[in-house]
């Protein structure tokens, strides 16, 4: 069984550039959400994606899009990127909302 | 919106000594999990526990869901439990769905 990817792993970027981050979820999962986790802090949730619809959003602006295909993988867009984006941007998936959520490595965003 | 506080914020122990960590939330939710979240920032899951008690070696966990509050207890500790413990609670039928603690940072001293 094949758990949670992401990538890239590292990514640096420019003020005011676009970022596209990807995750595959574990094999069966149909959910998957996305957090930002800034430096000291706990994950806050960004949004979760069930069965390819967006299902529920934490208070994050609509520079912050994402998309999850037929296999359930999923992508996290941030447009206009600003300098608070830096954080690392984790994905956990499961089998459906409310059910134990596995997350995967994260991707470690640096803009300057 | 709902409140997720962990105490302490900041737990040094000798190896070998027990400890509690304890997550308070301010309203009903559907699910609780524990995480550790080693050095490299991956969160391993250790308890899914919306209620009532589980054990995995070392560790255990209690969630009174009436109460609004769950317990991490590790036992003997040693320094590969040291990392940040955070919990986090999930109401279903809420946007902002999934809400973290700000964790407790433990250090085991050798």
């Amino acid at each position: 069984e094949t758990g949670v990817t992401q990538s890239p792993t590292h990514l640096i970027k420019t003020r005011g550039q676009q970022v596209t981050l990807r995750c595959s979820s574990q094999s069966g999962h149909n959910t998957v959400s996305w957090y930002q986790q800034a430096l000291g802090q706990g994950p806050q949730f960004i949004f979760q994606y069930y069965r390819e619809e967006e299902n529920g959003r934490g208070n994050f602006p609509p520079r912050f899009s994402g998309l999850q295909f037929p296999n359930y993988s999923s992508e996290l867009n941030v447009n206009a990127l600003e300098l608070d984006d830096s954080a690392l941007y984790l994905c956990a998936s499961s089998l459906e909302g409310g059910s134990e959520q596995y997350f995967g490595p994260g991707t470690r965003l640096t803009v300057t | 919106g709902i409140q997720v506080e962990q105490s302490p914020p900041d737990l040094i122990l000798q190896e070998g000594a027990n400890s509690t960590l304890r997550c308070n939330f301010s309203d009903s939710v559907n699910n609780l999990q524990w995480f550790h979240q080693n050095p490299w920032g991956q969160l391993i899951n250790l308890f899914y526990i919306p209620s009532g008690t589980k054990q995995n070696g070392r560790l255990s966990a209690t969630t009174v869901a009436t109460e609004r509050y769950s317990l991490l207890y590790i036992s003997s500790s040693q320094t590969t439990d040291s990392g940040v413990y955070f919990c986090a609670v999930e109401r279903v039928n809420r946007d902002d769905k999934i809400i973290f603690g700000k964790g407790t940072r433990l250090h085991i001293l050798p």
